[in-house]
């Protein structure tokens, strides 16, 4: 079955850079959840959307920001990057009518140099 | 305190050793999580809980509501399941995580 995809892998970027991560959530699933762990810290809730508008906001610096788009996808963008921003991006999808559960990307993993 | 506490944090067993893993909540809970991270940070959800159990093979997820505690069990533990378990909870269906801090497996062959 399909699962969450997301892109890229990896990604080095330099200080001030300005960086997008994408998602794809599984086929039909209408949420996406964006989530940041830094080096041995605990993940921590950014943004999500449930049909392409934004439902909850956690602890996404003004520096970013995400969308969702008509297919689905959401794309995470970063700006002004800094040395902090250096972490792992999961992304995850659900099927909020159906009270699926959440299925995790395998992350993006981001080193800001 | 922690609204999500797992226990034990770390954990070394012999191959073939039942294991254990417990994660308690102070919160109202729509549903918990058991997530496995491996190295690299790669997540796989492995369950989702809102009552009684759930059996994937060699694992074995529980949770009581009335006690807001939940145990995932692995049984005939294999050096492959080496990892970080997670324990997360949805608070009331508003679908934001409450993480657990992860209790790091390793199993020995």
């Amino acid at each position: 079955a399909a699962g969450v995809i997301q892109s890229p892998r990896h990604l080095i970027k330099e200080k001030r850079e300005t960086a997008t991560l994408k998602c794809y959530p599984i086929p039909r699933h209408d949420t996406v959840y964006w989530y940041q762990q830094g080096p041995g810290q605990d993940p921590q809730f950014l943004i999500s959307f449930y049909e392409k508008m934004q439902s909850d906001k956690g602890s996404i610096p003004d520096r970013f920001s995400a969308q969702q788009f008509s297919d689905y996808h959401s794309e995470l963008n970063m700006s002004s990057l800094e040395l902090g921003d250096s972490a792992l991006y999961f992304c995850a999808s659900s099927l909020v009518s159906a009270n699926s559960p959440l299925h995790f990307g395998n992350g993006t993993r981001l080193t800001v140099t | 305190k922690n609204e999500v506490e797992q226990s034990p944090q770390n954990l070394t067993a012999q191959e073939g050793e039942f294991i254990t893993i417990n994660c308690s909540y102070s919160v109202g809970i729509s549903a918990l999580h058991w997530l496995q991270q491996h190295p690299g940070g790669g997540i796989v959800s492995l369950f989702m809980l809102s009552s009684g159990k759930k059996k994937h093979g060699r694992l074995i997820a529980t949770i009581n509501i009335q006690e807001k505690h939940s145990s995932l069990h692995i049984t005939a533990s294999h050096p492959r399941d080496s990892a970080v378990y997670i324990c997360a909870v949805e608070v009331d269906s508003n679908y934001q995580l409450i993480w657990g801090a992860g209790t790091k497996l390793i199993i020995k062959p």
